[in-house]
């Protein structure tokens, strides 16, 4: 399979713990994104990846939130301190920068987050 | 008020029917706009790309843009079961078509009866 993987599909937690997902952008592309998307609402813009380079991050990632990709492969976000508002299905997704103006984005399944 | 609106639906039609998908937006530096399909517990995968206004065909979708209503639509002809999912609409204002900053739709869920 050489789509976008995200590991784990499913997480509990506890208001108050750490957690870490990983995802695993197509191989070739250069860009990575995070969405976080709640039940009946459209993906939200977290943060976004160029390579290894953090080059943008919505407001909507205050500073219990935390993103790497540190080899320009992989990526992992962190939540510190979890709060049960974070509870969401969070999203990776990555892209190839090209000439072509329309860059198609291909998004994993995505980690599902309960924090109880 | 959101930036862009959709309809939340549940939408529920019959095999073979056509079945119409609408947005609408209010930030008029939109101008990529996309239609993405989401079956459940999986992400979003992308269906139609358009630039600007005007029509985009593909096989049994078809997407299009009126910029100057801000409203855009996706129909999907002689539908099919396996079209049942959850349909957000997606646009940016990036000058390079850059998914960057993708503001989407809250989603249209729609079943498609046998």
């Amino acid at each position: 399979d050489t789509g976008v993987s995200q590991d784990p599909r499913h997480k509990i937690t506890k208001r108050g713990q750490n957690v870490t997902f990983r995802c695993d952008p197509i191989s070739e592309h250069n860009r990575l994104y995070w969405y976080r998307q709640t039940l009946g609402q459209g993906p939200e813009f977290l943060t976004y990846f160029q390579n290894e380079a953090q080059l943008e991050k919505s407001r909507l990632l205050s500073d219990r939130f935390s993103a790497e990709r540190p080899k320009g492969s992989f990526s992992t976000l962190e939540i510190q301190r979890t709060e049960q508002g974070d509870s969401a299905m969070y999203l990776c997704a990555s892209s190839l920068q090209g000439a072509r103006t329309n860059e198609k984005l291909f998004f994993g399944s995505g980690t599902q987050l309960s924090v109880l | 008020q959101k930036e862009v609106e959709q309809d939340p639906g549940p939408l529920s039609v019959p095999e073979g029917a056509i079945v119409s998908l609408n947005c609408t937006y209010s930030n008029s530096a939109f101008q990529y706009f996309m239609w993405y399909r989401q079956y459940s517990r999986k992400g979003p995968e992308l269906l139609m790309y358009t630039y600007s206004s005007g029509n985009k065909e593909d096989g049994r979708f078809t997407a299009q843009v009126d910029k100057s209503s801000k409203y855009i639509s996706l129909f999907i002809r002689d539908s099919q079961p396996s079209d049942s999912a959850t349909y957000l609409c997606a646009m940016t204002g990036e000058s390079s078509g850059s998914a960057r900053q993708l503001t989407f739709g809250s989603g249209t869920q729609l079943t498609v009866l046998p």
